[in-house]
């Protein structure tokens, strides 16, 4: 049972933006431990997406940005385009845990 | 290339071992710590276990602790997850994955190995 909750599903149309939420608690991301995000198509490895909260690895679209407040972070898409469909996962550091922690999953379908 | 490859995923008894095998490539591979994370069937994604660098340090979730062991062998470029005493809820793609230190992003995965835990 994961402690970074998300929407499990989220749609929008071609050209659209989306947000994704990732709610956490203090002792994740409210204890300022960094936040990823990563995209997962079926039968495919995961990618990362965003890191460090907001962060863009070297070939990820300007399209996808990430932000932080207090103890929740966001994945927002904009321009959303056919590709995107695929699921996404917030990633970060439980200390109350002592480990690591996958949100919940969000699956993205573009209408 | 720089890649991460699993092996040896399969179809198990309940109560049965396993071991998974990571091989790295293409990068310095003493310099991440490397992670175990999988996804049952329809499932999000769920970390299991991280063996730092040096293998100096080793943790597990709490649904696999005391039943599964992280090695590496930086000789080889390996890491090894020992899986014993498996449960139905063990059956999962697991992927390894890669981290350059405390709190980085996983920035490199493999494409997964299939375990299926069934009588």
């Amino acid at each position: 049972q994961s402690v970074l909750t998300q929407p499990p599903s989220l749609s929008g149309a071609p050209g659209q933006r989306i947000t994704i939420s990732c709610t956490g608690s203090r002792s994740n991301i409210g204890a300022n431990y960094d936040v990823h995000w990563y995209q997962h198509l079926p039968g495919a490895a995961p990618k990362l997406l965003i890191y460090a909260d907001s962060g863009r690895p070297s070939g990820v679209p300007d399209r996808f940005s990430g932000s932080r407040s207090d103890t929740s972070a966001s994945l927002a898409i904009t321009g959303l385009q056919a590709e995107d469909e695929a699921d996404y996962y917030c990633h970060s550091y439980d200390i109350s845990l002592s480990g690591y922690v996958f949100g919940t999953g969000t699956r993205v379908t573009v209408l | 290339q720089v890649q991460l490859v699993e092996s040896g995923g399969g179809v198990v008894q309940p109560g049965r071992s396993l071991r998974l095998s990571c091989a790295a490539s293409g990068f310095i591979f003493q310099n991440y710590g490397i992670h175990w994370v999988r996804q049952a069937p329809g499932k999000g994604l769920e970390w299991v276990a991280v063996v730092w660098y040096d293998g100096t340090n080793k943790y597990y979730s709490d649904s696999i602790k005391g039943r599964f062991i992280i090695s590496r062998d930086n000789s080889k470029s390996t890491v090894h997850l020992e899986m014993n005493s498996l449960r139905d809820a063990d059956t999962a793609v697991y992927y390894c994955t890669r981290e350059k230190e405390l709190e980085a992003p996983f920035d490199l995965w493999g494409q997964g190995t299939l375990v299926t835990v069934s009588a």
